[in-house]
């Protein structure tokens, strides 16, 4: 069965302390590994997309990359702007996407 | 640019009813996603629209169904509604033929049935 599952729900972390989330998936054939934050009350904001195992994307404090079954996505010295949950999703070959639960973080100024 | 937008932005329904929810995508983006997002199950596909064709479907209900009109803008209708289909649903569109495009998602309509 097609599944993503991300590891913590939920993580708090004081100003400048590092972290990674984990988002593990298993799917028949990967075509892309998203990741999304959202903000309480407003849609999904896109972050990165990660195709094949062994690519990493920055921005800014974030940087994610990708194995073949799972993806972290590391904090650099948060701030509490960064609070927010980041979502994962995954697209498999036949083009549905898959999204888990997310990781609520929040940041400790 | 503007970004995708989505009314009513709130909606209160009873059981039993159905509701339309529409969707306009960023400007020259084809492609329109549904998405259920619910505290439980997260965020779950329901459709996607491209050049007005359904082009993929989730494992929702036939009580869901969706269109797209030429100019790219997307409705939802839920039928006979259930308790359960209280979420916030989302829409997202994507630039170009390939749903692996970067999605953008819209605020959402806050959908409760009682």
């Amino acid at each position: 069965e097609d599944q993503v599952t991300q590891s913590p729900e939920a993580l708090r972390l004081q100003e400048g302390e590092s972290s990674s989330l984990n988002c593990s998936y298993t799917v028949s054939g990967l075509r892309g590994l998203f990741w999304y934050r959202q903000d309480p009350g407003k849609g999904p904001e896109f972050l990165f997309t990660l195709y094949s195992a062994g690519e990493e994307k920055e921005k800014e404090r974030l940087k994610a990359t990708l194995t073949k079954k799972e993806s972290f996505l590391h904090i650099t010295a948060p701030k509490p702007e960064d609070s927010a949950t980041y979502l994962c999703a995954v697209q498999a070959t036949g083009n549905q996407f898959y999204f888990g639960t997310g990781t609520s973080l929040t940041v400790i100024p | 640019k503007a970004g995708v937008t989505q009314t009513p932005r709130y909606l209160i329904k009873t059981r039993g009813q159905q509701v339309t929810l529409s969707c306009s995508p960023i400007s020259g983006h084809r492609s329109v996603s549904w998405y259920q997002q619910t505290p439980g199950q997260g965020l779950q596909f329901l459709f996607e629209y491209f050049s007005e064709t359904q082009r993929n479907k989730g494992n929702f209900p036939g009580r869901f169904s969706g269109r797209q009109f030429s100019n790219s803008r997307s409705e939802m209708n839920v039928s006979t509604l259930e308790l359960g289909d209280s979420a916030l649903y989302l829409c997202a569109s994507s630039l170009g033929a390939t749903i692996t495009y970067e999605q953008y998602f819209g605020p959402g309509t806050r959908l409760t049935v009682t």
